[in-house]
């Protein structure tokens, strides 16, 4: 069965710092891979998605990047974050449309 | 983009007790998903129902596409039920997911 994770669980980052969240799959092959954000309150927000290894597409403008380095493995960074970047992080992973979730790393910015 | 809406932002029931609760979209639409979000952030599958009726135990969905709207069916509710409800569309051949803000159910004892 497929299995997906998603580390560090919980993060306390200081404004300008670097990051980086890591997302892996198991237990199947070429998926699509998403990053979603859930900021206070209740909605999501897609922020990637990945198709295929490099090939990487954003839905929002902001202050990170996403990279797709081997088939199964999605990293979200940024190079300095901001306050607003604070937030619940979400990776997700679908075959045949539906999409099925990670449990996320909850990321709080100071 | 396409819209999408859920009702009622909010829900408080006793333990035992039934609800419905319904997600309308703007367009139509090609994949309809409900999760349950419980107190620690996990987006757990409920249904993938783009159109049509399906059951899980004490949980039901239905999507009438032709409308425009999906309800789920909770039934003897308990209080492990208790959390965030969202349903999320996905439009033409995109697999994107467009979520609702979410039902907030309590299920008090």
């Amino acid at each position: 069965s497929q299995t997906i994770h998603q580390w560090p669980a919980t993060l306390v980052q200081p404004v300008g710092s670097p990051l980086s969240l890591e997302c892996t799959v198991e237990g199947t092959s070429n998926p699509n891979l998403y990053w979603y954000r859930q900021a206070a309150g209740r909605g999501l927000q897609l922020l990637f998605y990945s198709v295929g290894i490099g090939q990487i597409s954003s839905e929002v403008p902001q202050n990170l990047s996403a990279s797709r380095p081997q088939d199964r493995q999605f990293i979200l960074s940024s190079k300095k974050l901001l306050l607003s970047d604070s937030g619940f992080y979400l990776c997700a992973w679908s075959a045949y449309n539906e999409q099925f979730f990670g449990p996320g790393t909850r990321l709080t910015v100071l | 983009g396409i819209q999408v809406e859920q009702s009622p932002p909010d829900l408080i029931l006793q333990e035992g007790a039934n609800s419905t609760l319904r997600c309308n979209f703007s367009d139509s639409v090609n994949n309809l998903q409900w999760f349950h979000q419980n107190p620690w952030g996990q987006l757990i599958n409920l249904f993938y129902i783009p159109s049509g009726t399906k059951q899980n135990g004490r949980l039901s969905a239905t999507t009438v596409a032709t409308e425009r709207y999906s309800l789920l069916y909770i039934s003897s509710s308990q209080t492990t039920d208790s959390g965030v409800y969202f349903c999320a569309v996905a439009q033409g051949g995109s697999e994107k997911l467009v979520f609702g803000k979410g039902t907030k159910l309590t299920v008090n004892p």
